[in-house]
């Protein structure tokens, strides 16, 4: 079977600079994705990595470490706007893309 | 344009009822997928569909019967509602199914409430 495990929240405060880990179990890993939920919205595409080392995009950055079975995301320069749940999701390496999401780590930026 | 559009947005019904929700994709891409997402927010797949073809069919009960009448569309038929089905679902698209990246598409989401 698989796991995904990631902390339930973290709190920061603006302008600070937060990582978001995730650990996983699965049979046929192909690659790591994060998404952002806000409340009440769409989980929306960050980052993958399929490759170990840091993907950066912006003020997001991911990392992955194939051989720990272990990814974090990387938030700087934070904004209240980035209050949101983020979560990994493992690429199993089915011949199809299934994506199968972690639990989530709801994210609360404050002043 | 919306992208990934689910309809309806809100869904409040009774158990036992039957009810569906429509997902509907204007990005060409080839493969669509079901997650639910229940009331701690996990998400998990239930079904997906490449080019109308079943490819993903997680354990779930028989009460749910996906139907793709061609690549851009995919519904979802839910019958003898429960509570437990009380959920967000929401419908995803990708371009192609074991293609090098991990971005899905989502809908907004159907509220599906139960009483």
């Amino acid at each position: 079977g698989q796991s995904l495990e990631q902390p339930s929240e973290v709190t920061a405060v603006e302008g600070a600079i937060v990582q978001i880990n995730c650990t996983y179990q699965t049979s046929g890993f192909y690659g790591l994705s994060w998404y952002q939920q806000h409340d009440g919205g769409a989980p929306t595409f960050l980052s993958y990595n399929a490759l170990d080392g840091l993907e950066e995009t912006g003020r997001f950055s991911s990392f992955l470490s194939r051989s720990d079975s272990y990814g974090y995301l990387l938030l700087q320069e934070l904004q209240m706007k980035d209050s949101a749940s983020y979560f990994c999701a493992v690429k199993e390496n089915t011949g199809f893309q299934k994506l199968v999401f972690g639990t989530g780590t709801r994210l609360l930026v404050s002043p | 344009d919306t992208a990934v559009s689910q309809t309806p947005k809100y869904l409040v019904t009774q158990m036992g009822n039957d009810k569906s929700i429509k997902c509907e994709q204007n990005l060409g891409h080839d493969t669509m997928y079901w997650y639910k997402q229940d009331s701690k927010k996990f998400l998990k797949i239930m079904f997906s569909y490449n080019n109308k073809e079943l490819i993903i069919n997680e354990t779930v009960p028989n009460r749910f019967s996906p139907k793709s009448p061609d690549k851009a569309h995919l519904n979802l038929h839910i019958n003898s509602l429960e509570l437990g089905d009380s959920a967000v679902y929401f419908c995803a698209s990708s371009p192609r199914t074991g293609g090098d990246t991990g971005e899905l598409f989502f809908g907004e989401g159907s509220r599906l409430t139960v009483l």
